[in-house]
């Protein structure tokens, strides 16, 4: 079945780092990938999008590419701040089979200043 | 104008109440979804509505009752819940031509059931 999977958090920064959030995934077809973004006590925020390979969604400052060579869709930041600190979903949707939105477990950052 | 609303932020019943859940989006989207998330998980998917009508259960407990009133509505009825159903429960809409569209997400109403 179609599965993501993100490396394992939690990630601590500083203010100012870079930042790259891992994630792969297992799918049939083409799927359409997210990144979603969880702040503190708040729903999911789209972040990004990508529905075809080799597009790159970006948004924010955060950037990912859709690699289907390597079926991984990694979140990268140039110089990540402290409102960044949230949790960072990773998700896709394939065409065919169930369609329903697959996450990753999730991945919390905190950035210190 | 990407905002889906839900209603109430917070809400705490006990196990004998009855209370409902509102979601409210004015995209013209026209498929909406109910997610339950537990914490440091990801969200659940329980209920899809497509066109007003009910596309997919996932095996959700019949103690939560959805109905969707009209495409821009979404409510979520609770009745004799227990605790471990303690939870946020989130609301998102889809454009609804493809359930592979991307899906907007409501703030939540954070459920606590005593």
């Amino acid at each position: 079945g179609n599965s993501v999977t993100q490396m394992e958090g939690p990630v601590t920064l500083s203010e100012e780092a870079f930042l790259t959030i891992n994630c792969t995934y297992t799918a049939t077809g083409y799927p359409s990938l997210f990144w979603y973004v969880q702040y503190p006590g708040e729903g999911l925020q789209l972040l990004l999008k990508a529905t075809k390979a080799d597009d790159k969604g970006s948004n924010k400052g955060f950037e990912a590419t859709y690699r289907k060579e390597t079926t991984s869709f990694h979140l990268e930041k140039g110089s990540v701040q402290v409102s960044d600190s949230a949790v960072y979903f990773c998700a896709l949707v394939a065409q065919g089979g169930s369609e329903k939105l697959v996450f990753g477990k999730g991945t919390k950052l905190t950035v210190n200043p | 104008d990407t905002e889906v609303t839900q209603t109430p932020k917070h809400l705490v019943m006990g196990m004998t109440n009855k209370k409902s859940l509102k979601c409210e989006q004015h995209m013209g989207h026209r498929a909406m979804y109910w997610y339950k998330q537990k914490a440091k998980k990801p969200p659940e998917l329980m209920f899809v509505y497509s066109y007003e009508k009910l596309s997919i259960n996932e095996s959700v407990p019949s103690r939560f009752s959805p109905e969707c009133p009209n495409s821009s509505l979404l409510n979520l009825h609770l009745h004799a819940l227990q605790p471990e159903d303690s939870a946020l429960y989130l609301c998102a809409s889809s454009r609804g031509d493809r359930l592979t569209d991307t899906q907007y997400f409501g703030p939540g109403t954070r459920l606590t059931v005593l």
